[in-house]
């Protein structure tokens, strides 16, 4: 298993560009989210997807969309990137039942750090 | 209201000493999970340990041990004899059970120096 891929490592943008952060696990885990983290403010949770077809807002949503068309995939989109974008994103799944028995709850990505200009 | 407080932002211990990094949480449910990760300096979020509401008993893995005290809403981590390895931010966070997906709050995180 790969577990939790993010590409790309590291982007640059500058104001305004569109892009789109990609992530993929292939656990066949229900759960999937995104994060950012900014110093002092430890991960904050932007959008999650309790399965495909199914998303919703987390506590930083403003800025970013998200689609799950698979089970497997979770891209992050920046439709118009502004630098309070500029962060390390981390996406993470999980099973739907993830309370039950003693293995790891979230598996996370090794994240993305984007810089916007 | 943040959920998780760690009040901690750095420490510094010179190795083989002992170090405790705080953890309080608010919450109003009675099911709930608490878990610490680490982050060395690579970047990549190690997962350490996971506490549900109903369990209070500490629990030791080697060097970590963890204390869990529901009176006081703190779920504090102690390392003990320090190690260099052991320099990262370890974060501490909170998911509800009244949860309809799949929503963890973190904590700021505390930055563990250990001097060789």
């Amino acid at each position: 298993n790969a577990g939790v891929t993010q590409t790309p490592k590291f982007q640059v943008l500058k104001t305004g560009q569109s892009m789109t952060l990609q992530c993929a696990q292939d656990m066949n885990h229900e759960y999937m989210s995104w994060y950012r983290q900014d110093p002092g403010m430890g991960l904050r949770l932007i959008h999650y997807s309790v399965g495909a077809g199914i998303t919703d807002q987390g506590e930083v949503p403003n800025g970013y969309n998200v689609s799950r068309s698979t089970t497997e995939d979770f891209p992050l989109r920046l439709l118009s990137a502004a630098p309070s974008q500029t962060s390390v994103y981390f996406c993470a799944s999980s099973y739907s039942n993830w309370w039950q028995g003693s293995s790891e709850t979230q598996y996370f990505g090794p994240g993305t750090r984007l810089l916007v200009l | 209201a943040q959920k998780v407080t760690q009040a901690q932002t750095e420490i510094s211990v010179v190795e083989k000493e002992d170090v405790t990094l705080d953890c309080v949480y608010e919450t109003r449910d009675t099911t709930y999970y608490l878990f610490w990760y680490k982050q060395p300096p690579s970047g990549e979020l190690v997962f350490l340990i996971r506490r549900n509401s109903f369990d209070e008993q500490n629990e030791i893995s080697g060097r970590y041990s963890w204390n869990f005290q529901k009176s006081t809403s703190s779920f504090n981590f102690t390392i003990t004899a320090s190690q260099v390895v052991d320099s990262a931010v370890y974060f501490c966070a909170l998911s509800e059970a009244g949860n309809t997906g799949n929503q963890f709050y973190f904590g700021t995180g505390t930055s563990l120096t250990v001097i060789p």
